[in-house]
């Protein structure tokens, strides 16, 4: 299983709502990331998890919570969003803090987040 | 950081080869990647190249590395409307293995 599942794919939300997006590895994989990716633009990194330990935090507000229960589970919890947080949301996961041997991060489809 | 520079479209014919050109800031970049996203997908690695080497073939996939000009290159031979896709160059900024991505080259494919 080389798959990482992201849940939902589209979410629609308010400024005042709280929701949350899911991602998910079975690889046996000890780093989890967050990326941003705006329209015709690039993944921009948010958070990485190493070990189930935050370990990068790109300097995102704090309207943005992420949260690792466990070494297969990522979540990034969602409040108080503003409209140009519309983006798609892109959850990877690579082996270990290194990165393993070839420094590779598989990719989930991603959350398309539109907020009103 | 590193700041990943690349040019935004590439139209070629099938069959023909593509060559998509990267730029990089970032001399300390230990691992240098080129990655691909179909339309709807997430990202893919495609291959990667070490810092210390100068060329690397995978099949119909080329990549060469000039380290002085700080210049990278993904060459696609005989390609194909499935090569149709957005490929992003990356580097590992300050010796991480974490990727920063340049903007994205869109490949169009014409039969």
């Amino acid at each position: 299983d080389t798959e990482v599942t992201q849940t939902p794919k589209h979410l629609v939300m308010g400024m005042t709502n709280k929701k949350s997006l899911k991602c998910e590895q079975h690889m046996g994989h000890r780093a989890m990331y967050w990326y941003k990716q705006k329209a015709k633009k690039p993944p921009e990194l948010m958070f990485v998890y190493s070990y189930e330990k935050l370990s990068i935090n790109e300097s995102v507000p704090s309207r943005f919570s992420p949260e690792c229960p466990n070494s297969s589970l990522l979540n990034l919890h969602l409040h108080a969003l503003q409209p140009e947080d519309s983006a798609l949301y892109l959850c990877a996961s690579s082996q270990g803090r290194g990165g393993g041997v070839t420094g590779e991060l598989f990719f989930g489809e991603g959350s398309r987040l539109t907020v009103l | 950081g590193e700041d990943v520079e690349q040019s935004l479209f590439l139209s070629v014919r099938e069959g023909d080869s593509s060559v998509i050109n990267c730029t990089y800031t970032d001399s300390s970049s230990t691992y240098l990647y080129w990655y691909k996203q179909e339309p709807g997908a997430g990202l893919q690695l495609l291959t990667y190249i070490f810092s210390n080497m100068d060329m690397k073939q995978d099949q119909r996939l080329t990549v060469l590395l000039n380290k002085k000009d700080k210049h990278l290159s993904l060459r696609i031979a005989d390609t194909q409307t499935g090569d149709s896709a957005i490929y992003f160059c990356a580097g590992g900024s300050g010796g991480s293995y974490i990727p920063t991505f340049g903007r994205g080259t869109s490949l169009i494919v014409h039969p």
